[in-house]
């Protein structure tokens, strides 16, 4: 069966540190990939995505994300962490021979500590 | 564009009332999708539709929940009767069919409490 998976529910970072979060997947069909934020009390907005073509891709807000076909991840990476990317973080699939069904995860939540 | 609607914003019911949640997906959009979410289970897919018609409604948790999509422009999340554990935020969602790298567009979702 198709699924994503979040192996990390809960992060913390301290402001100007690295972050990655983690996203893999199951499925052998060719998948579609994204990202979304949700901040408190809002509804989900599109980070990023990747369908094809140069398997790094970047996103708003200064996020960038690497497809890795072999392990089946879409990690989502930034370089420095501000305080107003505490939010909650969710990956997302739609494998090509499913059509329109979008598969997410169970979502990352992220701290910042100033 | 206005992007995806939800109304109303915010719903307080007491057990065993019957609640309307709506959803107004972007113009040109043909396919919507009805999600909750709550800190156990986290983003569910309740339901999805294609030009206005049920496609997959395996995750509408039971036969209290009935959703409809009259047309291109306007869809109903119904539960009936409601009960305390199906307080979550319910998130319609839409998208162009055809494109099948596009996203999802969010609402900004309703938050249920039932009392």
């Amino acid at each position: 069966a198709q699924s994503v998976t979040q192996p990390d529910i809960h992060i913390t970072v301290s402001e100007g540190a690295s972050l990655e979060l983690r996203c893999n997947y199951s499925y052998g069909a060719t998948p579609y990939l994204f990202w979304y934020v949700q901040s408190p009390g809002q509804g989900l907005q599109l980070l990023l995505k990747y369908f094809s073509g140069d398997t790094l891709v970047q996103g708003i807000k200064g996020f960038e994300a690497e497809f890795k076909r072999s392990q089946s991840s879409f990690n989502l990476r930034k370089p420095s962490v501000h305080w107003s990317d505490a939010a909650e973080y969710f990956c997302a699939v739609v494998f090509l021979n499913t059509g329109n069904q979008f598969y997410f995860g169970t979502g990352t939540s992220l701290t910042v500590i100033p | 564009d206005a992007g995806v609607i939800q109304s109303p914003r915010h719903e307080v019911t007491e057990m065993g009332q019957e609640v309307t949640l709506r959803c107004k997906p972007i113009s040109g959009h043909n396919s919507l999708f009805w999600y909750r979410q709550t800190m156990m289970r986290g983003l569910e897919l309740l339901i999805y539709f294609n030009n206005n018609v049920p496609i997959d409604d395996s995750g509408m948790p039971e036969d209290r929940f009935s959703a409809k999509m009259p047309n291109a422009s306007f869809s109903t999340l119904k539960i009936q009767p409601s009960e305390p554990r199906d307080s979550a935020v319910y998130f319609c969602a839409s998208r162009k069919l055809a494109t099948s790298t596009d996203t999802q567009y969010f609402g900004p979702g309703t938050r249920l409490t039932v009392l």
